[in-house]
């Protein structure tokens, strides 16, 4: 059954703890990437990898921190410099094939 | 600034009419432009996309309008019905991107019975 994962599914942190979000995918895509989605706002891109040990920041890398060593998986790290991170956490890969972006089922961080 | 403009916010449409969403876009390098439907609490997924060398593309009752000479693009769902309340999102890329997808802000469309 071919997809992306993530967990957990919902998260709480405390403030001042770094928080580390998983994503995997199985799909062999090359590409993956990170949103942020908020209440009322469309989905804006927090970091983005096109290949193993590569990734680039996105429009609102300040305070989140990510890791690409193996092809399957993308995790993303909410540091405590991230002033305001609750949000509904996206991850997603790419068809190169088709331009195609595939979702996972979303992670929700809350601070306490 | 959001480089995909989305209207309306949120629309309400009775069971068997026309839901309409518009998107409009300044930068003329894009070259993919996708439709998402998003239920709460889960992740978008891909509804329908077109490129610019083609003006419309349907899919079902999902349709795409393109207007390449106005920078805009509109997604129009046939004899809506309830389980297609959900937000729907408009997205953009261009061809030396990575992919990168700009976002409309969505629409929340409801469907009454």
């Amino acid at each position: 059954d071919g997809g992306i994962t993530q967990s957990p599914k919902y998260l709480f942190r405390k403030e001042g703890q770094n928080v580390t979000l998983s994503c995997e995918q199985n799909l062999n895509h090359d590409a993956m990437y990170w949103y942020r989605q908020d209440p009322g706002q469309g989905l804006r891109l927090i970091y983005y990898s096109q290949i193993v040990n590569d990734f680039q920041k996105g429009d609102i890398a300040e305070g989140y921190s990510v890791s690409r060593e193996k092809k399957e998986s993308f995790p993303l790290t909410v540091t405590s410099a991230q002033k305001n991170p609750t949000a509904f956490y996206l991850c997603a890969s790419r068809s190169g094939a088709t331009d195609t972006q595939y979702f996972g089922p979303g992670t929700r961080l809350t601070v306490l | 600034q959001q480089q995909v403009k989305q209207s309306p916010q949120s629309l309400i449409v009775q069971k068997g009419g026309i839901s309409i969403i518009n998107c409009a876009y300044e930068n003329t390098a894009f070259d993919y432009f996708p439709w998402y439907q998003q239920f709460p609490g889960k992740g978008p997924a891909l509804l329908i996309a077109i490129r610019p060398d083609v003006s419309e593309k349907k899919e079902g009752r999902f349709t795409i309008s393109f207007n390449k000479s106005a920078k805009q693009f509109s997604l129009h769902i046939m004899d809506s019905q309830p389980g297609d309340s959900a937000t729907y999102f408009c997205a953009a890329s261009t061809g030396d991107s990575w992919g990168k997808l700009q976002f409309g802000a969505g629409t929340q469309v409801v469907v009454t019975p």
